[in-house]
């Protein structure tokens, strides 16, 4: 089943302790992203890849750090999370570029910093 | 810099009542745009996408939406609310098929029994 797969999918954290979600696809898509939803707010973009090796900033990428080493895999990390990093993740990706192509979203990861 | 505004960030309607969750977006040239749903507790899905074939655009579980260049709009509508209907309708757009998508911030549907 062609899926984007997010892990974990409930996290409380303290502020400081580093943690990483992680984020697959088996649809061999080029382009992946990042996005926090808050409430209010709707989705805002925090990192986005076009391809392996190649990422670049969203709208709120203060706080966040991601690679893409494997196609496959698009990794979130919060190097030192805060409260106001406390929101619902989700990870999409698509053919090429999102602009014109349809986005496929993971189930979302809601994590609590206190 | 591309924007979209979504009108209402609540909309609540009887069962069997027109949906219409209205979608206005910033610029003139030519966009890509969408309307994804989020049901509780699950990821977006893609509900339709203005591809410029034709103005009027089918999707899913009945919904439709009409671009109208003159009014920079893209509003989604269903004849029927169905129980089933609730939940959150975002509307999503871009200008190039490299630039990231940008999302309106929601609009939550309630359909009341």
């Amino acid at each position: 089943e062609a899926q984007v797969t997010q892990n974990p999918r409930y996290l409380i954290t303290v502020t400081g302790k580093k943690l990483t979600v992680t984020c697959s696809q088996n649809m061999n898509h080029e382009y992946m992203s990042w996005y926090r939803q808050d409430p209010g707010l709707g989705l805002r973009q925090i990192y986005y890849s076009m391809n392996v090796e190649v990422t670049d900033k969203g709208d709120v990428p203060e706080g966040y750090k991601v690679s893409r080493k494997e196609k496959r895999n698009f990794p979130l990390i919060l190097e030192s999370p805060s409260p106001n990093q406390t929101s619902l993740y989700f990870c999409a990706s698509s053919t090429r570029g999102a602009g014109a192509n349809v986005l496929t979203f993971g189930a979302g990861s809601r994590l609590t910093v206190l | 810099a591309q924007s979209v505004t979504q009108l209402g960030s609540h909309v609540s309607v009887s069962e069997g009542a027109l949906v219409l969750l209205r979608c206005n977006y910033s610029s003139s040239v030519p966009p890509y745009l969408f309307w994804y749903v989020q049901y509780p507790n699950q990821g977006l899905q893609l509900l339709l996408k203005y591809t410029s074939a034709a103005t009027l655009v089918k999707g899913i579980n009945g919904f439709e939406a009409e671009f109208k260049k003159s009014e920079t709009s893209f509003h989604l509508t269903k004849p029927s609310a169905h129980m089933s209907d609730a939940a959150e309708y975002f509307c999503a757009v871009s200008y190039s098929g490299n630039t990231p998508l940008v999302f309106g911030k929601g609009t939550r549907l309630s359909v009341i029994a």
